[in-house]
């Protein structure tokens, strides 16, 4: 499975988008891109995946650069309970989701 | 509202009293996880039954036990909790869709304490 590497900390202000970078050199052609963030004294919460494609939801875009080596979350219109710590995994099947060290992101009012 | 529910939220056990978490699901998926997470570190995979198969990560101490008496339910044994064992423990799910899109709903986490 691919390593991946996110900053430790980013502070974002309350309305703008929250762009966070993730890079995954190593991946291999079948590794799926996840995100998933992590408030404070609650359990992972799943985002978004992605593949090779941009992806949108109702949470976030997940933009794949064309060669794969890096990944941007977007949160839109960040709000304060945005506030967390948000995973990126790169990996083949989902039955091990290694959670790397992740970026705290502070939403700041 | 289907979800995943730990029972306790904080557990205190003294070094070397074996414990238990439970974790209980009304989505009827297939797939449940246990995760360890030590203070300020990501979660990391104990081990996850598909359906009844027990599937051990390599580095899981044999401390470190997985009952699923049925879909719904599954319980994690620390036979003899050490200091080192003190950490967050979250119970996730998955379906078979899920499983392929990396989708796990993950509980709020028991808190174990061992003094």
């Amino acid at each position: 499975d691919a390593k991946t590497t996110q900053p430790p900390s980013m502070d974002c202000a309350e309305g703008r988008a929250a762009n966070l970078p993730c890079n995954h050199s190593t991946i291999s052609g079948n590794e799926y891109v996840y995100w998933y963030r992590q408030i404070h004294s609650q359990g992972p919460q799943y985002i978004i995946h992605g593949l090779k494609n941009n992806e949108t939801n109702e949470m976030a875009s997940l933009i794949i650069t064309e060669d794969r080596k890096s990944s941007t979350l977007i949160l839109p219109h960040a709000t304060l309970r945005d506030t967390a710590v948000y995973y990126c995994i790169a990996l083949q099947g989902a039955n091990n989701l290694f959670f790397g060290t992740g970026t705290r992101l502070t939403v700041i009012p | 509202d289907a979800m995943v529910i730990q029972n306790p939220r904080y557990q205190v056990t003294q070094f070397g009293k074996p414990v238990t978490l439970s974790c209980s699901q009304t989505l009827n998926h297939n797939v449940m996880y246990w995760y360890q997470q030590k203070s300020s570190q990501a979660p990391k995979l104990l081990f996850h039954y598909y359906d009844k198969d027990f599937n051990n990560e390599a580095d899981t101490p044999d401390n470190f036990q997985s009952r699923r008496p049925n879909t719904s339910f599954c319980f994690l044994d620390i036979r003899s909790p050490g200091l080192g064992d003190a950490a967050m423990y979250l119970c996730a799910t998955s379906s078979n869709r899920g499983v392929l899109t990396g989708e796990q709903f993950f509980g709020p986490g028991t808190r174990l304490t061992v003094l």
